[in-house]
């Protein structure tokens, strides 16, 4: 069964500093990934996605996120933190069976202290 | 350019009542989504549909009943309302082909007591 994992329910970091937000996945063939992000009260917004190319993808706001196919993981990375990042963050991969929809993780918080 | 745009934003209904959630998209997308967001359950595909007259269902159905009578409109019927059914809805779209990126709307937070 296909499944995208996100292992942590919220990450904490200081502003200015690195940021990690883990994804996981099981697909059967080439996975087509994402990353969405939801401020309080308002739709998802598309940060970026891996559809094949180049392991690292640069997407919006800074954020880019790292595919390796042999730990199959996707995780989400951006240099420097900003308060503003603070939001629910969703890895999501392709279904292959239900006309391209995606099938979500259960979403990572990221909280940026200043 | 409105991009997907959903109504009502809340709802509050009395179990048994039934309402359409409306869900329109300008961008001559194919494809359209309504997804149910619970918290800490991420987000789980309701109907979908990959063009005008093309429905079929996706992981949690049972409840919802849908239509795709123009390329544009998307609609989500809920007959008979239960409590399980309080939630967050969010209708999507995509073109489709090599493009897969959905759009979201702002959602539709519905309560049932």
């Amino acid at each position: 069964a296909q499944s995208v994992a996100q292992p942590e329910d919220q990450v904490n970091v200081a502003e200015g500093n690195p940021l990690t937000v883990k994804c996981t996945y099981s697909v059967s063939g080439n996975p087509y990934l994402f990353w969405y992000v939801q401020y309080p009260n308002r739709g998802l917004q598309f940060l970026l996605k891996y559809i094949t190319g180049d392991n690292l993808v640069k997407g919006s706001y800074g954020f880019e996120a790292e595919f390796n196919k042999s730990q199959t993981s996707f995780h989400l990375k951006k240099p420097s933190a900003l308060v503003s990042d603070s939001a629910l963050y969703f890895c999501a991969v392709r279904d292959t069976q239900a006309g391209t929809a995606l099938i979500f993780g259960k979403g990572t918080t990221l909280s940026v202290s200043s | 350019n409105a991009g997907v745009t959903q109504t009502p934003k809340f709802r509050i209904l009395k179990i048994g009542q039934s309402m359409t959630l409306q869900c329109a998209q300008d961008m001559n997308h194919n494809y359209m989504y309504w997804y149910r967001q619970d918290p800490g359950m991420g987000l789980k595909l309701i109907y979908y549909s990959v063009g005008a007259g093309i429905t079929d269902k996706g992981e949690v159905p049972n409840g919802y009943n849908v239509s795709r009578s123009t390329t544009e409109d998307f609609p989500l019927r809920l007959e008979l309302a239960a409590p399980s059914q309080t939630s967050v809805y969010f209708c999507a779209s995509t073109k489709g082909g090599s493009n897969y990126e959905q759009y979201f709307g702002p959602g539709t937070r519905l309560t049932v007591t």
